[in-house]
């Protein structure tokens, strides 16, 4: 099984609500990123997770907050977003560091 | 920092052709590289992990080869399909210590006709 799973599908948010995405993987990888990928543009990391610790941060807004609870599951908390935020937000994770990465299907995030 | 380019950016041929896509990138210090596909809206499929210490690697129609010191990959796709049309894009991984990095090219948009 090389899923990863991500909830909710869609979200509609407005600028001032707090909203978490989930993703969720059960393949024992240790490892765990979120990365934000705005239309016909690549993925760009946001962060990375290892072993439960944040291991990089690419300057990303405070407004988004990662959370890795455990090492199966990883949240990213949203609060006072901008219309710019508006994007596919991908989860993906791997066994170890730079092996093989599996992406989960995206979170549509449209702030309104 | 790391540039990763696509070429072409958008390609059409029709279905049995035989196909090339290539990815070049600027720093050689990368770790692994892998193949994904994308469709539509959808997530990323991986489709082959090459690493640093294979020169091919090979799944099903396709092939894919890496070529470190001249920083260029290729994916072949053979005998090409209608549902191979999606947008297939390489990602460098670059291990920094604590971490590793995907760091994905530009993309390129495959269609193939009937």
């Amino acid at each position: 099984d090389t899923e990863v799973t991500q909830t909710p599908k869609h979200l509609v948010m407005g600028m001032t609500n707090k909203k978490s995405l989930k993703c969720e993987q059960h393949m024992g990888h240790r490892a765990m990123y979120w990365y934000k990928q705005k239309a016909k543009k690549p993925p760009e990391l946001m962060f990375v997770y290892s072993y439960e610790k944040l291991s990089i941060n690419e300057s990303v807004p405070s407004r988004f907050s990662p959370e890795c609870p455990n090492s199966s599951l990883l949240n990213l908390h949203l609060h006072a977003l901008q219309p710019e935020d508006s994007a596919l937000y991908l989860c993906a994770s791997s066994q170890f560091l730079a092996t093989e990465a599996f992406f989960g299907q995206g979170t549509r995030l449209t702030v309104v | 920092k790391q540039e990763v380019t696509q070429i072409p950016a958008a390609l059409s041929v029709p279905e049995g052709e035989n196909l090339v896509l290539n990815c070049s990138f600027t720093d050689s210090a990368i770790y692994n590289l892998q193949w994904f596909r994308q469709d539509p809206g959808k997530g990323l499929t991986s489709l082959l992990l090459i690493q640093s210490s294979q020169r091919e690697q090979t799944s099903g129609r396709l092939n894919a080869s890496l070529d470190k010191s001249s920083g260029r990959s290729t994916l072949y796709i053979a005998a090409s399909q209608p549902g191979d049309s999606a947008t297939y894009l390489c990602a460098v991984i670059r291990y920094t210590g604590t971490a590793s990095k995907l760091t994905f090219g530009t993309g390129t948009r495959l269609q193939v006709t009937l």
